[in-house]
């Protein structure tokens, strides 16, 4: 049969202007979240990590938001370069599963010249 | 430092053959997981060990697979028989006990004919 693959949120940006790729989660319970990216033909690479206790944490460009109250998550990307360009990930930690994370669908991020 | 590394990074076998696929987490890392990434159903956790014991292995899809983690520094992942609906592409990542975040392998893209 046809193979119908998963479509991915879009989000397409000018290089240099900033990025806001979000994510909902789904457990009121979780109490860690992380961001990665993934570019073509390699693994996810993290990027930004950050605990229910925070609702913000800066990286090197990158910015994490945590709203608990709606349970939202997202990740700012302060002027966009054509190297961000890739597939990002929020995931978070599973209840009563140890270590283990929840990974959402996924944002593909596109950043034109 | 070596990250994840994962073999073979492609593989491509005929419907009814054995599968193997290996995985070296990164030094003095702990927890192991296993992850299967499609189009369809995006990345979905398979298994995951701690100190080489299975954890959770409610996303094992069916009794072709299984997993293994004979020590610290080496896990396998074996199909069989393979299937064409097995194709995806399989990460690795590993994770030091305490810490959820984990990193990943650069994947083996496995094709079953």
């Amino acid at each position: 049969g046809e193979n119908v693959g998963l479509h991915l949120p879009t989000l397409s940006v000018q290089e240099g202007d900033n990025s806001i790729i979000n994510c909902a989660y789904s457990n009121s319970a979780s109490d860690y979240f992380i961001w990665y990216k993934q570019e073509s033909g390699k693994g996810p690479q993290f990027i930004i990590d950050i605990r229910s206790n925070m609702d913000k944490r800066q990286g090197q460009r990158v910015t994490v938001l945590l709203n608990k109250t709606v349970k939202h998550l997202s990740l700012q990307i302060a002027a966009t370069q054509p190297g961000d360009s890739a597939v990002y990930f929020c995931a978070e930690n599973r209840a009563n599963s140890g270590y283990a994370l929840n990974f959402g669908k996924g944002t593909s991020l596109l950043v034109t010249p | 430092d070596a990250g994840v590394i994962q073999s073979p990074r492609h593989e491509v076998t005929e419907m009814g053959q054995e599968v193997t696929l290996r995985c070296k987490p990164i030094s003095g890392h702990n927890s192991l997981f296993w992850y299967r990434q499609t189009m369809m159903r995006g990345l979905e956790l398979l298994i995951y060990f701690n100190n080489n014991v299975p954890i959770d292995d409610s996303g094992m899809p069916e009794d072709r697979f299984s997993a293994k983690m004979p020590n610290a520094s080496f896990s396998t992942l074996k199909i069989q028989p393979s299937e064409p609906r097995d194709s995806a592409v399989y990460f690795c990542a590993s994770s030091w006990g305490g810490e959820e975040t984990q990193y990943f392998g650069p994947g083996t893209r496995l094709l079953v004919l």
